[in-house]
């Protein structure tokens, strides 16, 4: 199957720094990714919709300004934590729908820890 | 609004008996409905899924799930559970075909020998 990758798996900064995420499509181009954020013993909350050369699609209560994303090709995506806070220390998971969007291929997500 | 609920926080069953998860949702339509299991430090891995058609689904490592319109509902299944599938399992749909994935709470799964 596809498969969709992310870098880095886990990363620790200090709180006030910006971090990014990059997640790839390996295999397959990927005009949409979706990125989701897991809590401790939570369940993957969407964040946003990211969009191939354009805008990225915000759920409400996320801070666009916080969590910049850039979909400037059809296979990465990037996610940047700007000013990163020791609450914005999750698990962030990518995600690529198949052509066709029969299925969407999960990312091994990342680890970030502000301290 | 559109949401998934998963009514059991956590579930332990004893290795060999079955298992039944169990899933809602609440859409205008019928949606798009899938099962991921989740295990830890595992990425997410698609059990089953259901578009239309035959209301009872096969999925990988033995799991069925059976939609049942009536009962707004996508239960999971397996007759015997085995260690190994303790895990997290998440019950997830999509409104339509070009829509994002929107995840239940997560059942929580321990197997005891």
């Amino acid at each position: 199957g596809a498969v969709v990758s992310q870098h880095p798996s886990r990363v620790i900064c200090k709180s006030g720094t910006s971090v990014k995420i990059e997640c790839r499509s390996l295999d397959f181009q990927a005009t949409t990714m979706f990125w989701y954020r897991q809590f401790p013993k939570q369940s993957l909350m969407l964040m946003a919709t990211s969009n191939e050369g354009s805008k990225a699609t915000y759920e409400q209560g996320v801070e666009k300004d916080k969590f910049l994303i850039n979909h400037a090709s059809l296979t990465l995506s990037t996610l940047t934590v700007t000013s990163a806070h020791p609450e914005d220390s999750s698990f962030y998971i990518c995600s690529a729908p198949s052509g066709g969007w029969n299925e969407q291929f999960f990312g091994p997500g990342t680890r970030l820890t502000v301290l | 609004a559109q949401s998934v609920t998963q009514p059991d926080i956590h579930i332990t069953v004893s290795e060999g008996a079955s298992l039944e998860l169990r899933c809602n949702y609440s859409y205008g339509a019928t949606p798009y409905l899938f099962w991921y299991v989740q295990s830890p430090g595992q990425g997410l891995q698609l059990l089953l899924k259901y578009f239309s058609g035959d209301t009872l689904v096969q999925g990988i490592k033995g799991f069925e799930a059976e939609f049942k319109r009536s009962q707004s509902s996508f239960n999971l299944r397996k007759p015997s559970v085995h260690w190994s599938d303790a895990a997290e399992y998440f019950c997830a749909a999509r409104r339509s075909s070009y829509d994002k994935v929107i995840f239940g709470p997560g059942t929580s799964l321990s197997v005891i020998p």
